[in-house]
């Protein structure tokens, strides 16, 4: 089983329209959990991190249960600038090792 | 500014050269990373350094030598590059410990062996 399992997509959805992505990760003793952003050809950048209350920034909701090792994000109002590829990111217990999901790939078409 | 930079963004080699990627960033962290995202965009992680101590080695041929002279710098240098070795490989840092692991990552340098 990977460590942290993601849903590779693509999600192909219009402009509005709200989409979720999930994630499962292995090992229940992780600690931090994120959603990075990547773009085309370009480096991954921190979209926000993850907590077990849930977090929102702006028309982005990520919700995090430990029971089930599971990570979700929620994206309403989807843009066109939001198609990338979306990285769930666990990092390890006793260590700053982050482990990558391989991304869920979005395309917001008009 | 760039926060963490690397160069070359791009390397074109033989295979069998030796070559060498360079890492810097300007954030202060007293961490730095070296990951390689295949032609699977799978981003994995190699090395990692807290303040010139090496501190995480993954499962990498010893072909990979990291070399970090400051808690700023982290290059990565490699020996008789192999046509597998053709990647993106990123540089990244963060505050750690002591901090929330975010990692900053520079642009990448993409290596292409012929």
């Amino acid at each position: 089983r990977k460590e942290v399992e993601q849903d590779p997509g693509p999600f192909n959805v219009p402009e509005g329209a709200t989409v979720a992505f999930n994630c499962t990760y292995s090992n229940s003793a992780s600690q931090s959990f994120f959603w990075y952003r990547q773009d085309c050809r370009k480096e991954p950048k921190l979209l926000m991190s993850v907590y077990s209350s849930g977090n929102e920034d702006g028309r982005f909701t990520a919700q995090l249960n430990r029971a089930s090792q599971y990570i979700s994000l929620l994206i309403r109002d989807s843009k066109l600038s939001d198609s990338a590829t979306y990285l769930c990111v666990v990092n390890g217990p006793f260590t700053d090792k982050l482990i990558f999901g391989t991304g869920t790939r979005l395309q917001v078409f008009p | 500014d760039t926060a963490v930079s690397q160069t070359p963004k791009y390397l074109v080699t033989q295979m069998g050269n030796d070559k060498s990627i360079k890492c810097e960033q300007n954030l202060g962290h007293d961490t730095m990373y070296w990951y390689k995202q295949d032609s699977k965009k799978f981003l994995k992680i190699m090395f990692s350094y807290n303040n010139k101590e090496l501190i995480i080695n993954e499962t990498v041929p010893n072909r990979f030598s990291p070399k970090s002279p400051d808690k700023a710098h982290l290059n990565l240098h490699i020996n008789s590059l192999e046509l597998g070795d053709s990647a993106v490989y990123f540089c990244a840092s963060s505050q750690v410990p002591g901090g929330k692991n975010i990692q900053y990552f520079g642009a990448g340098t993409r290596l292409s062996v012929l």
